[in-house]
C-alpha cells in the first residue's frame, strides 16, 4: 500500500524567512503534485513534477522530485503572509489499470508578520 | 481555471434521509472522483469514474453511490444519511491519467 508521508505537517514561521518541507512516499511512481488549499475552500493546482530531477518555480515556491529516493521537496523562499494555506502533497499510481493519487496529510503553514 | 461545479456548497440533514450531491464539469474531462476530507485531515478517494457508464469504488469504504450518465456529471448520492457521514466531499476531474486534476469548492455535509 502506497503511503505518502509530509514533513512537518504543522510549520510556523516569520515573514522572511526560508524553509524546506518535504514529502516522502513508499512506492515507485514518476508523477507528484502539489495542492495548496485556504481554510475552507477547495485545493488549488500548484506543480505537477512528472520526472526525476523535475523543478518547477512559481513565484516564493520551488518544487522537486527525485523519483530515486522517493522525495519531493517545495521551498519557501522569503515567505509571506499570503503564503499560509494547507499544502498537500500527492503522489499518481497504477494500480490494476486504475490510476489514482494518494495524498499525504497535509501541511498547514502559518507565516506570521 | 477550471470549470468545475459543485452543490449544494453546504448542507445540514437529519439522520435517515437521501441525499445527492452534485458535480458537473464544462471542460469534457473523461475521469471524475469523488474524496471525502474530515477537516486537517488528507483526501481519501471514494469513487472515481473513467467516462460515461464507468464508476469504480476507491480506497476508502463507503455507502454512498455514484453514476455517469453523462460525462459532465458525477453525482454521489446517499441513500441514508448518518452522523459518521458528516465530512467534505470534493469532486475533481481530469483530463487524462497523470494529468492534473482540478477540484470543484467542496460540499460540506452535517448529518444531525
Amino acid at each position: 500500500e502506497l503511503k505518502v508521508e509530509q514533513n512537518p505537517l504543522f510549520l510556523s514561521m516569520q515573514e522572511g524567512k526560508n524553509y524546506t518541507i518535504y514529502c516522502n512516499y513508499s512506492t515507485t511512481s514518476d508523477r507528484l503534485y502539489w495542492y495548496r488549499q485556504d481554510p475552507g475552500k477547495s485545493l488549488e493546482s500548484l506543480f505537477v513534477l512528472l520526472s526525476n530531477g523535475a523543478v518547477k518555480q512559481e513565484g516564493r515556491l520551488m518544487a522537486s522530485l527525485d523519483t530515486k529516493a522517493r522525495l519531493s521537496t517545495l521551498h519557501i523562499t522569503a515567505a509571506v503572509h499570503d503564503l499560509s494555506a494547507t499544502y498537500f502533497c500527492a503522489v499518481d499510481i497504477v494500480e490494476g489499470g486504475s490510476e489514482k493519487l494518494v495524498f499525504g496529510k497535509g501541511m498547514k503553514l502559518t507565516v506570521n508578520p | 481555471e477550471a470549470d468545475i461545479y459543485q452543490t449544494p456548497r453546504y448542507l445540514v440533514i437529519g439522520t435517515g434521509k437521501k441525499i445527492t450531491l452534485e458535480c458537473s464539469q464544462t471542460m469534457g474531462h473523461d475521469k471524475m472522483y469523488w474524496y471525502q476530507q474530515d477537516p486537517g485531515m488528507e483526501l481519501h478517494l471514494i469513487h472515481y469514474s473513467y467516462g460515461v457508464n464507468s464508476t469504480e469504488k476507491g480506497d476508502l469504504s463507503s455507502e454512498s453511490t455514484v453514476s455517469r450518465i453523462r460525462t459532465e456529471h458525477f453525482p454521489l448520492t446517499l441513500e441514508s444519511a448518518r452522523p459518521s457521514h458528516t465530512s467534505q466531499y470534493l469532486c475533481a476531474s481530469s483530463l487524462t491519467v497523470g494529468n492534473i486534476q482540478y477540484f470543484g469548492a467542496g460540499t460540506r455535509l452535517s448529518v444531525l
